[in-house]
């Protein structure tokens, strides 16, 4: 079956610095790559999200980035914002089932 | 995004009462479900899936009689935790998905049982 894996497990910035979180992914038959962000207490909710076939999207200071051979795939925040502090997640799909990374605590230091 | 919807969003029970979750989605259809369960600062453990018209597929170490889930319509799915103990206590997420489509999440409910 699909493993992901993900990286940092923690993450502090300065705000208005960069955050970069790191997945990498194990069966080529996945397809999909989405990122979630989960707030304390509260359900994950889509941020972006990124299919096998584009290398890199962009929605506003979110990116994400996609690199099929090497089975890794990224999200970057830029200019970030007290607000942005959450649990965020990666995850894989095949189209059926959804495969989540460990997830990421960011927190951004005013 | 599509709307999940997920009630209670937090209870409180006796060990040995049954309790039932409901989820909702509330602007479209769709024909696979997911419940999760979450521990503190974990991720997410897949607990089953169900697909439209078919019984859930419970992932292993689930057990489906004591975590009986009901795919009721496209727009609604129960999870019903029977005779709840302490160790059952923990966040429960709904998630619902269209094939090759992402995954839109409930709110959650936190179970506690005393």
């Amino acid at each position: 079956g699909e493993n992901v894996e993900q990286h940092p497990s923690t993450l502090s910035v300065q705000e208005g610095d960069s955050a970069v979180i790191k997945c990498t992914y194990s069966d080529s038959a996945s397809n999909y790559f989405p990122w979630y962000k989960q707030e304390l207490g509260k359900g994950p909710q889509l941020i972006i999200d990124i299919r096998s076939n584009v290398g890199e999207k962009k929605d506003q200071r979110i990116a994400v980035t996609l690199n099929k051979t090497a089975k890794h795939f990224s999200l970057h925040i830029t200019e970030t914002q007290p607000e942005d502090s959450a649990v965020y997640f990666c995850a894989a799909s095949n189209g059926n089932q959804f495969y989540f990374g460990t997830g990421t605590s960011l927190t951004v230091i005013p | 995004g599509a709307v999940v919807s997920q009630h209670p969003s937090r209870v409180i029970c006796k060990s040995g009462t049954s309790v039932k979750i409901e989820c909702r989605s509330l602007d479209f259809q769709a024909t696979t479900m997911f419940w999760y369960r979450q521990f503190p600062k974990k991720s997410l453990m897949l607990m089953a899936t169900s697909n439209e018209g078919s019984k859930a597929t419970y992932e292993q170490g689930v057990e489906k009689d004591k975590f009986l889930i009901n795919h009721a319509s496209l727009t609604l799915s129960t999870l019903t935790v029977t005779s709840a103990h302490p160790e059952d206590s923990s966040f429960y997420i709904c998630g619902y998905s269209y094939p090759g489509d992402t995954q839109y999440f409930g709110p959650g409910t936190r179970l506690t049982v005393l």
